[in-house]
């Protein structure tokens, strides 16, 4: 069984529009979530994260939305640029349970268009 | 700072052989845990070490293991090996895995198993 999804394999945006990557969790434990980027031939980095005690963070072009009640969180960026072009990945943990690791799903891959 | 280093970049074994993959740790991080990523299954968590014994493991067959030395540099082994586990195995470190510490991935071993 999957706990983190991410439903959409890939994403094709055109320069300086906005980029939405979706993730959905089944896990309600879950109290951490990140996402990582990965480009070809690289080691994912760690790009944002989020608290299940908040609903928004927001770094530079990147926000990051939890909605609990749905078990869905989102990456939005803006603007994209062609650097953004990359897989990214959503990971869940609960840190406070008994996991202790990272739950990633199976990467999006965006493409930003010049 | 060094980041991750994983060591080596390829390999290509036969069934039946084994293997072993060595990862060193960002100086000053004590704990490391191991991914496999594929193309179908995205990052799988394989196990994770602090301080030399293994905290946690993944859903991995005993044809997996994993053990950390006293520097925290890490090893990996994967014995009678299968065609499936070809895969890119990346190893990540982190200062000690408490509550929200985000992972530093390296690039990672492309392993082929032919």
């Amino acid at each position: 069984d999957q706990q983190v999804k991410q439903n959409s394999p890939s994403l094709s945006v055109q320069e300086g529009r906005i980029s939405i990557l979706n993730c959905d969790y089944t896990n309600s434990m879950f109290d951490y979530f990140l996402w990582y980027k990965k480009y070809p031939a690289e080691g994912p980095t760690f790009l944002i994260s989020i608290s299940s005690i908040k609903d928004k963070n927001e770094d530079g072009r990147f926000t990051v939305f939890l909605n609990k009640s749905a078990k869905h969180l989102s990456l939005h960026i803006v603007p994209s640029q062609p650097g953004d072009s990359a897989v990214y990945f959503c990971a869940a943990s609960d840190y406070g349970g008994s996991q202790g690791n990272l739950i990633f799903g199976k990467g999006t891959k965006l493409s930003v268009k010049p | 700072k060094a980041g991750v280093t994983q060591t080596p970049r390829y390999l290509i074994k036969t069934r039946g052989q084994q293997v072993t993959l060595s990862c060193s740790p960002i100086s000053g991080h004590r704990s490391v845990s191991w991914y496999q990523q594929t193309p179908g299954q995205g990052l799988q968590f394989l196990f994770e070490y602090f301080s030399e014994t293994q905290r946690n493991k993944g859903n991995f067959p005993g044809r997996f293991s994993g053990r950390q030395f006293s520097n925290s540099r890490s090893e990996m082994n994967v014995s009678t090996l299968e065609l499936g586990d070809s895969a890119l195995y990346l190893c990540a470190s982190s200062i000690s895995r408490a509550t929200n510490e985000k992972l530093f991935f390296g690039s990672g071993t492309q392993l082929s198993v032919l």
